[in-house]
């Protein structure tokens, strides 16, 4: 079955460097979001993207971060500049094409995430 | 704004036996989805159920179902026959456009 792949799982960084998180959505999808949980905390939306550009970002999603999909497969999150409030899980979802009849809505694959902590 | 609200951080119940998660949500649209998706130790976010917001039927998953309330913006989760395996934290969910809007949580314990 097909699966949204992250990596890495884990990464430890210094405050003030950059980072960039990866995911490998599933192949055929064309809608791409990356979420992020605080430890102990619920999941926040930070961004979607579309057709190559930002569709939808939150208030969380600021000049920091940025996102891409530089070869077609690859998916990422970037954090110019990590801070100590940065440290979360943060996951990739991806979701297919709009189905033809019925519901609307795609529903949205998650990875496992990566846990990013800034020392 | 939309918002989801889950009033209890932790429940548990004995295996074979059947708990219900609450959760409301807060929006003024009319066409929307719900979701629950759990989340296991190992942090992956695994959609258990979902509930189109134009259909009145409650949603059914083997042995997960919904009471939907549409009137009461109340969207609970029941789980029949409770298994080991359905340790776990359970996240209530809303969409109206593709963005997930989650709650703060249930953590679900199972005992043997």
């Amino acid at each position: 079955e097909p699966e949204v792949t992250q990596t890495p799982s884990h990464q430890v960084t210094q405050m003030g460097q950059e980072v960039i998180l990866r995911c490998v959505p599933i192949s055929n999808h064309l809608y791409f979001y990356w979420y992020r949980q605080i430890l102990g905390q619920k999941v926040e939306f930070l961004v979607s993207f579309y057709n190559n550009e930002i569709s939808e970002k939150s208030e969380i999603f600021d000049d920091q971060f940025s996102v891409e999909r530089p070869d077609g497969s690859n998916f990422t999150l970037k954090i110019r500049s990590t801070k100590l409030e940065d440290s979360a899980m943060y996951f990739c979802a991806s979701a297919g094409p709009p189905k033809t009849s019925g519901g609307s809505y795609n529903e949205q694959f998650f990875g496992p995430g990566t846990r990013l902590t800034v020392l | 704004a939309q918002t989801v609200t889950q009033s209890q951080p932790e429940m548990s119940v004995q295996e074979a036996e059947t708990v219900t998660l609450s959760c409301t949500y807060d929006t003024s649209e009319n066409n929307y989805y719900l979701f629950w998706y759990k989340q296991p130790p190992s942090r992956q976010m695994i959609l258990v159920i979902r509930q189109e917001a134009y259909k009145q039927q409650n949603a059914t998953e083997n042995r997960f179902s919904v009471n939907f309330q549409k009137a009461a913006k109340s969207f609970s989760l029941k789980i029949s026959d409770s298994q080991l395996g359905d340790t776990a934290m359970y996240f209530c969910a809303f969409a109206y456009t593709d963005k997930l809007i989650f709650g703060t949580g249930t953590r679900l314990q199972v005992f043997p």
